[in-house]
């Protein structure tokens, strides 16, 4: 069983504060690292999916960046806002298509 | 609504009923993926067709669980005989199965909740 791993379980900061996530994951097999963002009762959307070591993606005020040598990614919010407040999931994508997901970090941004 | 739908969306069922869920994909996306997915723990990886063919299936699924998907399109998942052990969120995600990790993003459905009494 593969094994990918996220950090910390759960985060409470207040808003305005800057976080990051890290997600741990098999450094052989490596196809691509996904990064979701799942709110309570919808489903999860996808924010990045990175492929190459040294990738970094941003979207607003989030961002990632990729170690596939080391077998890490993180993902970054500047600036929380309440409306940040989900499951982080990140999945580990192999080179015969199956996803691996962790077991997410729960964000909560105290307005 | 163009996205990945899920049906029921909500399942309560008694131990050793057997109970089929539904899962229509975004139009034109060959691949299609189940997960299950219980409290405290990330989506479990179950099953994954391209078009109408099974490519994968976790060594973990049990005989009772199986999935279809018939003409490449909508995909069901049958669970016969079902356990309290098998009460958790399925969810079923697709995506467009080009070539190239970044076309390859799923889009997930909204799950189905099954409890088992």
């Amino acid at each position: 069983i593969l094994n990918v791993e996220q950090s910390p379980q759960s985060l409470h900061v207040q808003e305005g504060d800057s976080t990051n996530f890290t997600c741990s994951f098999p450094s052989s097999n490596f196809y691509a690292l996904h990064w979701y963002r799942w709110e309570t009762a919808k489903s999860p959307e996808a924010l990045f999916v990175m492929t190459l070591n040294g990738d970094e993606k941003k979207k607003g005020r989030i961002s990632a960046t990729l170690n596939t040598k080391e077998g890490y990614s993180y993902l970054y919010i500047k600036g929380s806002q309440p409306e940040d407040s989900a499951t982080y999931l990140c999945a580990f994508r192999d080179t015969g298509n199956q996803f691996y997901f962790g077991t997410g970090t729960s964000l909560t941004v105290i307005p | 609504d163009t996205g990945v739908s899920q049906d029921p969306r909500h399942k309560i069922t008694k131990r050793g009923q057997n109970v089929t869920f539904r899962c229509d994909p975004i139009s034109e996306h060959n691949r299609l993926y189940w997960y299950r997915q219980t409290l405290g723990q990330g989506p479990e990886f179950l099953t994954y067709f391209q078009n109408e063919a099974q490519l994968e299936k976790s060594r973990l699924l049990s005989d009772r669980f199986s999935a279809e998907r018939p003409k490449g399109s909508f995909s069901t998942l049958e669970i016969q005989r079902t356990e309290q052990g098998d009460s958790a969120m399925y969810l079923c995600a697709s995506s467009p199965g080009l070539a190239g990790a970044s076309y390859n993003e799923q889009f997930f459905g909204p799950g189905t909740r099954l409890t088992v009494l």
